[in-house]
């Protein structure tokens, strides 16, 4: 499972609330990422990071914004949830210079 | 921004049959990953092509890296139940350093 753990795993909250997901990996890779999981569009990136404090936007960014503060953690928030933001999120991480990237179990979001 | 269409988006087969996948790009990618996703779980890493023209197989799995560095194509021969899953495709483009473009999935149902 390279090692990443994602929490919660599943969680309801209301339109409007803040929510944060917690992505956790135990062997210091450098570049972690956000994305989210809607039917008929994939996997598409939300943030992603290349160290610590070090983060940059990619394609559907609007309305979350990410912090690394250690190496281990990369932690997702939703400022003020809406119901489009109801979806599937995953986070990945790269280990070393590759491009190859491994996938965490996800975290099933529902904002109702 | 780059994208890739992957077809067919789903696919209903006999047990036993061979299947085929591709996706395409109006870009060149200088890597392409194949990936499986369980119901419930993060996708999984199948193979990985570096090169083009690269033909890799993983069992009863085969990937090629087209010619052109626009498209790949995944084959799956004697289809077996754990085959069921979706099956996503994965790009690297020349200037998406360690991000990837991901195809829309296809959605493989196996009837025994």
């Amino acid at each position: 499972d390279a090692g990443i753990t994602q929490s919660p795993r599943h969680k309801v909250t209301e339109t409007g609330t803040p929510v944060t997901l917690r992505c956790h990996q135990t062997e210091n890779h450098r570049y972690m990422y956000w994305y989210r999981q809607d039917p008929g569009h994939g996997l598409r990136l939300i943030h992603y990071s290349y160290g610590v404090k070090d983060t940059d936007k990619g394609e559907v960014s609007d309305g979350y914004s990410v912090s690394r503060s250690k190496t281990e953690d990369f932690l997702l928030t939703l400022e003020s949830a809406t119901s489009s933001q109801t979806s599937v999120y995953f986070c990945a991480i790269t280990p070393g210079q590759g491009n190859i990237q491994y996938f965490g179990a996800g975290t099933r979001l529902s904002v109702l | 921004g780059q994208q890739l269409n992957q077809s067919p988006q789903s696919m209903f087969i006999q047990e036993g049959e061979d299947v085929s996948m591709n996706c395409t790009s109006s870009s060149i990618f200088n890597t392409w990953l194949w990936y499986k996703q369980d119901p419930g779980e993060g996708p999984v890493l199948l193979i990985a092509l570096y090169k083009a023209g690269e033909l890799t197989s993983n069992g009863r799995l085969t990937a090629q890296f087209g010619i052109t560095r626009k498209d790949s194509f995944l084959n799956i021969s004697a289809s077996i139940p754990s085959d069921v899953g979706i099956y996503f495709c994965a790009g690297q483009g020349i200037q998406g350093a360690q991000k990837l473009v991901f195809g829309q999935g296809t959605r493989l149902t196996i009837n025994p």
